[in-house]
């Protein structure tokens, strides 16, 4: 079964929007990735955030980690066009081994011109 | 392209036949995973190698599932007696482990449709 749910399923936005998408997850974590996926295609990998990090950057890209509600948003500024894809939060199994991920559901967003 | 390359990118067969998928992996790295993914769902974990020994199998797993990775490079995923519940997106993923949290590369994934 998933660990993650994300919230919302589904987000549109105008071009230059900021997008929110949030993430709760069931375990403790040692770690939070996000992970983005473009149509029918492959997941390309954006940012890791620790569990002993609140908040990371990556170019318009701000994760928040808060392990006492077991949740994390990732946050896009300024958005395009292209940014239009499915974004997943991705946890560790149990015990934080192993290497798998359990992906929660998923939030498709949608970027209009 | 993320150097992970997964082959055939779509595979429709009829219910009760085999089929096999293979993934190239990212020449240096030693993990190689396998999810399966739904449509409107995220990737589901199915099993995972590292180097050529297979260390975690998903419930998700069936007797009709089998994985391999015989010499630590590319890995196949069989399916015997295909259903039509089957059907779904088969993605492979690799990571080098280096001490802390994997960051995984995915391949394209291979679209399978039983009919």
């Amino acid at each position: 079964s998933q660990q993650g749910e994300e919230d919302p399923q589904a987000l549109s936005i105008q071009e230059g929007e900021n997008a929110t998408m949030n993430c709760s997850y069931k375990t403790s974590i040692n770690n939070l990735q996000w992970y983005r996926q473009n149509s029918g295609r492959g997941l390309v990998h954006l940012i890791l955030i620790r569990s002993n990090e609140r908040e990371k950057h990556s170019g318009r890209l701000r994760v928040t980690l808060d392990t006492s509600k077991k949740s994390s948003s990732l946050l896009i500024t300024a958005s395009r066009a292209a940014d239009t894809a499915s974004y997943f939060c991705a946890s560790p199994g149990l015990y934080n081994q192993g290497g798998k991920l359990i992906f929660g559901q998923g939030t498709e967003l949608s970027v209009k011109p | 392209d993320t150097g992970v390359s997964q082959d055939p990118r779509h595979k429709i067969t009829k219910r009760g036949q085999n089929v096999t998928f293979r993934c190239d992996p990212i020449s240096e790295h030693n993990r190689l995973y396998w999810y399966r993914q739904t449509l409107g769902q995220g990737p589901e974990f199915l099993t995972y190698f590292q180097n050529e020994a297979q260390l975690e199998k998903s419930r998700l797993l069936s007797d009709r599932f089998s994985a391999e990775r015989p010499k630590g490079s590319f890995s196949t995923l069989e399916i015997q007696r295909t259903e039509q519940g089957d059907s779904a997106m088969y993605l492979c993923a690799s990571s080098q482990t280096s001490g802390g949290p994997d960051t995984q590369y995915f391949g394209p994934g291979t679209r399978l449709t039983v009919l």
